[in-house]
């Protein structure tokens, strides 16, 4: 089973609404994956939670806080959101790197949140 | 630092042409290489994936070997179908400790029927 789920499908929240996304796995896989995506464009890395710690956070702005309750289970909760976040929000799993050590596994990637802001 | 260039979209071709997508990578070290396919609203499935100079990734009638010497990774297939029109993404993983996949633009394919 190679399945990444993700909810809700899709998304339509105001600027000042506080709202979740929710992706869950059950590969095993210890680092887990927020991405962006745009209209035509590939996708963004945002944040990269690795043995259920934050390892990577690429200048992500505050309204984006991501949160790993368990090794299954990475949220992204959302708020005062801006128009220009509207996206596709794709959450990705891949199996463990040791830490310092290399890393040759594939991501697997959810169906994505299509969020939209108005 | 690294990056995948792939070959500038849209591509169309009738149904059971013959398909080749370019992708060359730049990166330090040797990079694990992977091509991952889009359809349209959903998100992004692994296609195939090579590890190694030389080794050769292949699923559903595509195939794309890992070529050290001209840093490439091309995307083949040798007679499409209408239901293999998607975005088509060039990515690669690099043995620099870090967790990123590094992407190319991606390919837009349409086949007609």
């Amino acid at each position: 089973d190679t399945e990444v789920t993700q909810t809700p499908k899709h998304l339509v929240m105001g600027m000042t609404n506080k709202k979740s996304l929710k992706c869950e796995q059950h590969m095993g896989h210890r680092a887990m994956y927020w991405y962006k995506q745009k209209a035509k464009k590939p996708p963004e890395l945002m944040f990269v939670y690795s043995y259920e710690k934050l390892s990577i956070n690429e200048s992500v702005p505050s309204r984006f806080s991501p949160e790993c309750p368990n090794s299954s289970l990475l949220n992204l909760h959302l708020h005062a959101l801006q128009p220009e976040d509207s996206a596709l929000y794709l959450c990705a799993s891949s199996q463990d790197r040791i830490p310092g050590g290399v890393n040759l596994y594939e991501q697997y990637f959810g169906p994505g949140t299509r969020l939209t802001v108005t | 630092g690294d990056s995948v260039t792939q070959m500038e979209g849209p591509v169309t071709l009738s149904e059971e042409a013959f398909l080749t997508i370019n992708c060359t990578y730049t990166a330090t070290g040797y990079p694990s290489l992977f091509w991952y396919v889009q359809y349209p609203g959903e998100g992004l499935q692994l296609l195939l994936k090579a590890t190694k100079a030389d080794d050769k990734g292949s699923n559903k009638g595509f195939e794309a070997t890992y070529r050290k010497e001209t840093t490439s990774f091309h995307l083949e297939k040798g007679s499409v179908q209408v239901s293999d029109s998607a975005v088509y993404f060039c990515a690669l993983n690099t043995q620099g400790g870090s967790e990123k996949l590094v992407f190319g633009k991606g390919t837009k394919l349409t086949v007609n029927p």
